[in-house]
């Protein structure tokens, strides 16, 4: 079955450091993966979308891959700040007209002072 | 309106009581989501409208779970009976189109359901 894997554990990272989370798929070719950002009590907010065709994209501080290869995405977070200690989630697609969304666990970042 | 709003906030259930879930999209957003939610897990999909046409529901855990849209707007999660098993996060998302299927989606603060 379709599986996504994020950071198991929780990220902690000091301030000024790039932090780098990972997103593994399995048993899954999507079309395009997005990242999102997720704070306590609140719903998930859009960050960044890379599509199959593309090795890279960047968003001010924000940076993701995509290697279909390796069944991987890689996002990362430069010059990290406090304000940036949230859960980021990966999210997979399909093309068609499938608009059904797999979603990974999830990895918790804290960004210390 | 200026984002995608839900309620209630937090509803408090007795088992075997039904609920009704109120989603408001974004002005304009063709394209209307329901995601469910476990603490500590990634949103699951529910089900999905292209305006008041529900295109997708093969999420939906069960018959007891019904979701409508009827006028393309405003969208109504309904969960009858409700169980323990049904206490999460009831989440709704819009984006503007549908025909991309890359679309980002906004997500509203959701619903946070317990079933006591």
């Amino acid at each position: 079955s379709q599986k996504i894997e994020q950071n198991s554990e929780a990220l902690n990272i000091q301030e000024g450091k790039t932090a780098t989370l990972t997103c593994n798929y399995t048993n899954y070719s999507p079309a395009y993966l997005q990242w999102y950002r997720q704070d306590p009590g609140r719903g998930p907010v859009f960050l960044l979308l890379i599509r199959e065709n593309e090795k890279e994209k960047r968003k001010e501080r924000l940076k993701v891959t995509f290697d279909t290869t390796l069944k991987q995405s890689l996002f990362h977070i430069t010059a990290s700040q406090p304000a940036d200690s949230a859960t980021y989630l990966c999210a997979l697609g399909n093309a068609g007209n499938n608009r059904k969304l797999i979603w990974g666990l999830g990895t918790s970042l804290a960004v210390n002072p | 309106g200026a984002g995608v709003s839900q309620s209630p906030r937090y509803k408090v259930a007795k088992r075997g009581q039904d609920v009704a879930l109120r989603c408001d999209p974004i002005s304009g957003h063709v394209s209307l989501f329901w995601y469910q939610q476990a603490l500590g897990q990634g949103p699951e999909f529910l089900t999905y409208f292209q305006n008041e046409a529900q295109l997708d529901k093969s999420g939906l855990p069960s018959d007891r779970f019904f979701a409508e849209r009827p006028e393309g707007s405003v969208s109504t999660l309904k969960i009858q009976r409700t169980q323990q098993e049904d206490s999460a996060v009831y989440l709704c998302a819009s984006s503007l189109g549908s025909g991309a299927t890359n679309e980002k989606l906004f997500f509203g603060s959701g619903t946070q359901l317990s079933v006591l």
